[in-house]
């Protein structure tokens, strides 16, 4: 049972425009957000993270948004470039201390930025 | 710089052998973190660790142990390797606290059991 789901296994965008990679999550438990992006043979480099208490959080050319009565969020990256290529993986975390902050990933979403 | 070292980018082993993957953090972290990458699998967990001496089983902990004997120290064992454990192993640590945290991954170990 995936508790944090990925649907789309991959994305081709044009390079400058925007590309939108979604997460869905059903563990109602989860109040912590987060991207990771990953290239081949090395480990996966946070990206971005969301609070439940705040719907969108941004960070240059990286926003997340988050909708917590659809259990919905998205990654949008304007304007996408070609280093942007990588898989991205949304996870999720329930903040409590009891539940050691463990992370549950989703498959990832191949993004592919063509120049 | 924050670092997660595993202590092997690429394993080759033999069906049976015991495996021991390695995991270093500097950053004084309390969680650690063993997941495996697998293709249209995403990073599943395997075993995490919120303080020395402890573990928690995570979804897929059959087959493997985990020992931390030390803070900064998460050891992966594969107490008798088989072919559907080869796979690339991540290990992950985080700061323990309210509110969540990002985790911080090392580079990964490549195993394949043959």
């Amino acid at each position: 049972d995936q508790q944090v789901k990925q649907n789309s296994p991959s994305l081709s965008v044009q390079e400058g425009r925007i590309s939108i990679l979604n997460c869905d999550y059903t563990n109602s438990m989860f109040d912590y957000f987060l991207w990771y992006k990953k290239y081949p043979a090395e480990g996966p480099t946070f990206l971005i993270s969301i609070s439940s208490i705040k719907d969108k959080n941004e960070d240059g050319r990286f926003t997340v948004f988050l909708n917590k009565s659809a259990k919905h969020l998205s990654l949008h990256i304007v304007p996408s470039q070609p280093g942007d290529s990588a898989v991205y993986f949304c996870a999720a975390s329930a903040g409590q201390v009891e539940y050691g902050n463990k992370l549950v990933f989703g498959a990832g979403t191949i993004l592919r930025v063509k120049s | 710089d924050v670092k997660v070292t595993q202590s092997s980018r690429y394993l080759v082993k033999r069906t049976g052998e015991k495996v021991f993957l390695e995991c270093v953090q500097d950053m004084d972290h309390e969680n650690m973190f063993w997941y495996r990458q697998d293709p249209g699998l995403g990073l599943r967990l395997i075993y995490f660790s919120y303080d020395v001496k402890m573990k928690e089983k995570g979804d897929i902990p059959e087959g493997y142990s985990v020992s931390r004997e030390k803070k900064e120290r998460f050891s992966l064992i594969l107490e008798s390797a088989s072919t559907n454990q080869t796979s690339m192993y991540l290990c992950a640590s985080s700061i323990l606290g309210p509110g969540g945290s990002e985790a911080f991954f090392g580079q990964g170990t490549r195993l394949t059991v043959v």
